[in-house]
């Protein structure tokens, strides 16, 4: 079965520094990853998505996530951290053959002044 | 700009009794999505649609919680009876459907069911 895993509750960095969240995914067949961010009372929002062709995908606010299909990881990136980057993340994989998309657990980014 | 409306934005009820939310997805989409958001569960996935047919409700507890589409513009999702642990919030999301196609959520239902 498909499924994805972020390992990491929470996350804190630095303003300015770079910062990582992580995601593994297992799937059979050909893996579209995805990565939503959720900031507080909103709804999720997408900000990058993975389907084929170059490993390294560019999104929104300036993030970037890194396929790597040897580890199965679709690990989420960004340069400099800024405090408006404070939010929960969520890695996630659409099921293959459906619609259907299976979120992760979700990460806690804090960025401190 | 175009987006996922949800409503009402809060509930509280008492346990027993029938909860109905609404949404309505995206003109132009023709995938919905209920999925339910606790701290325990995470982001968990009830049931979906594609134009407006059920797909998939196997995440949903079938004897007390329903979905349904009554047009294109309308998506429902019924409690009834309303427990304590259905307390979470619940949040609908559209899209156009394909592998590739990001989904639009909504801002939730925040339900606390006492």
């Amino acid at each position: 079965a498909q499924s994805v895993a972020q390992p990491e509750d929470q996350v804190n960095v630095a303003e300015g520094n770079p910062l990582t969240v992580k995601c593994t995914y297992s799937v059979s067949g050909n893996p579209y990853l995805f990565w939503y961010v959720q900031y507080p009372n909103r709804g999720l929002q997408f900000l990058l998505k993975y389907i084929t062709g170059d490993n390294l995908v560019k999104g929104s606010y300036g993030f970037e996530a890194e396929f790597n299909k040897s580890q199965t990881s679709f690990h989420l990136k960004k340069p400099s951290a800024l405090v408006s980057d404070s939010a929960l993340y969520f890695c996630a994989v659409r099921v293959g053959g459906t619609d259907k998309l299976i979120f992760g657990t979700g990460t806690r980014l804090q960025v401190f002044p | 700009d175009a987006r996922v409306t949800q409503t009402p934005r809060h509930k509280v009820t008492e346990m027993g009794q029938e909860v109905t939310m609404r949404c309505q997805p995206i003109l132009g989409h023709n995938t919905v999505f209920w999925y339910r958001q606790t701290m325990m569960q995470g982001l968990e996935l009830l049931a979906y649609f594609r134009n407006r047919a059920p797909l998939d409700d196997s995440g949903m507890p079938k004897d007390r919680f329903s979905a349904e589409m009554p047009d294109a513009t309308l998506a429902t999702l019924k409690i009834q009876p309303s427990e304590p642990r259905d307390s979470a919030v619940y949040f609908c999301a559209s899209g156009l459907g394909g592998i590739g196609e990001k989904l639009f959520f909504g801002s939730g239902t925040q339900l606390s069911v006492l």
